[in-house]
């Protein structure tokens, strides 16, 4: 149980376009998505907190109109990356954490997507 | 704002070796969850052991443990009998409250055969 999928795995577009990926709990609903960007050999930055029928909280410094967040239903949230160039390159990993009554429960990660821009 | 620092950038060690990796943390908070990711060469995260601040006993898994010191505020891995399939980015992390994890810089371990 708890498995987090994301779609693509990997992704090669051209500078300017826009790219999306998805991010789905398949066996569980997920009120509280995360979306994260890891450069080579460094840790995972949050970019922002996706909550189910709201709008996206973003970390400082993450562009909110370069990264379209959407959390439309219970077990999925997309990243949009709009006007893609090649400085957006980056792993892309989402996480989602399951609904419970009050209680912390770990967050579950998905597998990552490669993004490069050429 | 609540930090992690792991201060080992690189370990190595030989199969079959104890090795135990360091993480600090700050924090105001009396209440939080402390965790240790794995992310090998495939950079699937993978939840190794989680520790509640709470709870004074450490957590182990199998042949993972922590040794938890809230006062120093350190929660450091130790793995046993170190295997191949160990090698991997280590990730010290921290939550709390809106359960946004914090990450540690991590630690990249390779077990040598």
């Amino acid at each position: 149980g708890a498995v987090v999928s994301q779609h693509p795995s990997w992704v090669i577009c051209k500078s300017g376009t826009s790219v999306k990926i998805e991010c789905r709990s398949l066996d569980f609903q997920a009120t509280t998505m995360f979306w994260y960007r890891q450069f080579p050999k460094q840790s995972l930055m949050l970019m922002a907190t996706s909550n189910e029928g709201s709008k996206a909280t973003y970390e400082q410094g993450v562009e909110k109109d370069k990264f379209l967040i959407n959390h439309a239903s219970l077990t999925l949230s997309t990243l949009t990356v709009t006007s893609a160039h090649p400085e957006d390159s980056s792993f892309y990993i989402c996480s989602a954490n399951p609904w419970t009554s009050g209680s912390l429960v770990e967050q579950f990660f998905g597998p990552g997507t490669r993004l490069t821009v050429l | 704002a609540q930090t992690v620092t792991q201060s080992q950038p690189e370990m190595s060690v030989q199969e079959a070796e104890t090795v135990t990796l360091s993480c600090t943390y700050d924090t105001s908070e009396n209440n939080y969850y402390l965790f240790w990711y794995k992310q090998p060469p495939s950079r699937q995260m993978i939840l190794v052991i989680r520790q509640e601040a709470y709870k004074q006993q450490n957590a182990t898994e199998n042949r993972f443990s922590v040794n938890f010191q809230k006062a120093a505020k350190s929660f450091s891995l130790k793995i046993s009998d170190s295997q191949l399939g160990d090698t991997a980015m280590y990730f010290c992390a921290f939550v709390q409250g809106a359960q946004k994890l914090v990450f540690g810089q991590g630690t990249r371990l390779t077990i040598n055969p």
